[in-house]
């Protein structure tokens, strides 16, 4: 059983639709975050929730919006992306957030695709 | 802000050649993980180097941490096929109170021909 399941792989939606991201996790792990992975950038950090609480949003405009309804679920609900909003949305799992060594486990992600 | 360049951003190799990738900062970093991403899949956790000049070897992959925790290299002997895919490193940097924050680089993208 994979880890970190990311649902869907793929996904194209107009400028003006609304669409979630799904992220489940089935490791125990009590953080869970949001990336974006864009061409040529580092893996950027969107948000992130421990145990159920969001503790970090990284001024992530607000057509993107998260919610994390138990420590094994997290969603990223879309609305009114842009072009430059296309990319690879990771999600990720750890034990708990602000560990020196905590490793992260990473989902396939979706490939978002904003036409 | 803590930046972490890899180097180099693309290597194309034969089968079977050695090949080093680079992680560099100018801060200094508790702790260092590298990753491999495959086409299609995300990062996967490889090593994390947590003291200064520690060496760690995995199979063909040898990992070492800069002895002032400001940089990382990644070696591989008799590389494949299946070392193919983006090679990431972070680094874990103190953001107060004890708790630490991932900075990741942009990755060393690994093409092996066979």
């Amino acid at each position: 059983e994979t880890g970190v399941t990311q649902t869907p792989r793929h996904l194209v939606m107009g400028m003006t639709n609304k669409k979630s991201l799904k992220c489940e996790q089935h490791l125990g792990h009590n953080a869970m975050y949001w990336y974006k992975q864009s061409a040529k950038k580092p893996l950027e950090l969107m948000f992130v929730y421990n145990f159920k609480e969001q503790t970090e949003n990284n001024s992530v405009p607000s057509r993107f919006s998260p919610e994390c309804p138990n420590s094994s679920h997290l969603f990223l609900h879309l609305h009114t992306l842009q072009p430059e909003d296309s990319a690879l949305y990771l999600c990720a799992s750890s034990q708990r957030t602000g560990e020196r060594h905590s490793p992260l486990h990473f989902g396939n992600g979706t490939r978002l695709t904003v036409t | 802000t803590q930046l972490l360049e890899q180097s180099p951003q693309f290597l194309s190799i034969q089968e079977g050649e050695n090949l080093t990738v680079y992680c560099n900062s100018s801060s200094v970093f508790s702790s260092l993980q590298w990753y491999r991403q495959e086409p299609g899949e995300g990062p996967v956790l490889l090593v994390t180097v947590v003291t200064g000049g520690e060496v760690k070897k995995l199979k063909r992959l040898t990992f070492q941490f800069g002895d002032a925790r400001k940089d990382s290299s990644l070696h591989i002997t008799a590389a494949q096929p299946g070392d193919t895919g983006l090679y990431l490193c972070a680094g874990a940097g103190d953001s107060g109170a004890g708790s630490y924050q991932l900075t990741f680089g942009k990755g060393t993208k690994l093409s092996v021909i066979p």
